[in-house]
């Protein structure tokens, strides 16, 4: 089956750039998603690309989508103590025909 | 714009015991998705329903899960009996159609001892 594959935990210093990787393997993904979580909080979407993309960028968020290698990466520029939480990607399609699937996420801990 | 709402927040139950999730979704929105994210994974998807249909509950353990969605508003998920393996926060999300961005409630914390 389909599957979303995330490391488990990143530590930068506040104002540097954080990097966080995914992998997936379901080659008909339409659509590649990041969500972030807060403590004792539900999901919040941050951003989206679509598969026929290589790149978008929102404010301080640049996501890079690699097709052929099925790697998704989403960069935060001047990383706050803020942004420390839990990052989710997933994958879905435009048909609705599944439901998005996750990967178990990445712990980003920005360290003042 | 309401969120999507979630009762209870928390909830404690002894193993065997029933238990019962409510989720109201965000006003016109046709689909409603309930999640179990277990701790230290991401979510999974449970059911899926569009309206009052159920568009897939393939991972939905209907054994001991069953969940509606009456009038294709409110949803409720129901564990019963519980088992100590389904502690976990239940996540329920809608979108206004079968695709397109999902917003998640804040969730319900279900622990089985």
């Amino acid at each position: 089956g389909e599957d979303v594959e995330q490391s488990l935990f990143l530590s930068v210093r506040e104002g540097d750039s954080s990097v966080i990787n995914c992998t997936y393997t379901d080659s008909s993904s339409t659509y590649l998603y990041w969500y972030k979580q807060e403590p004792g909080a539900g999901l919040q979407l941050l951003t989206y690309i679509f598969s026929n993309m290589d790149m978008k960028q929102d404010q301080r968020l640049t996501v890079l989508l690699n097709k052929k290698d099925k790697h998704l990466s989403l960069r935060i520029a001047d990383t706050q103590t803020g942004d420390s939480a839990i990052y989710f990607c997933a994958d879905g399609m435009d048909t609705g025909r599944r439901a998005l699937t996750f990967g178990s996420g990445t712990r980003l801990q920005v360290q003042p | 714009e309401a969120g999507v709402a979630q009762s209870p927040r928390y909830k404690i139950i002894e193993k065997r015991q029933s238990v019962a999730f409510w989720c109201n979704p965000i006003s016109g929105h046709a689909t409603l998705y309930w999640y179990q994210q277990i701790l230290g994974q991401g979510p999974k998807l449970l059911i899926q329903f569009q309206n009052n249909g159920v568009v897939d509950d393939s991972q939905l353990p209907k054994d001991r899960f069953s969940a509606e969605r009456l009038k294709g508003v409110d949803s409720t998920l129901k564990i019963q009996p519980a088992k100590l393996e389904d502690s976990a926060v239940y996540l329920c999300a809608s979108s206004p159609g079968l695709v397109g961005e999902q917003f998640f409630g804040p969730g319900t914390r279900l622990t089985v001892l």
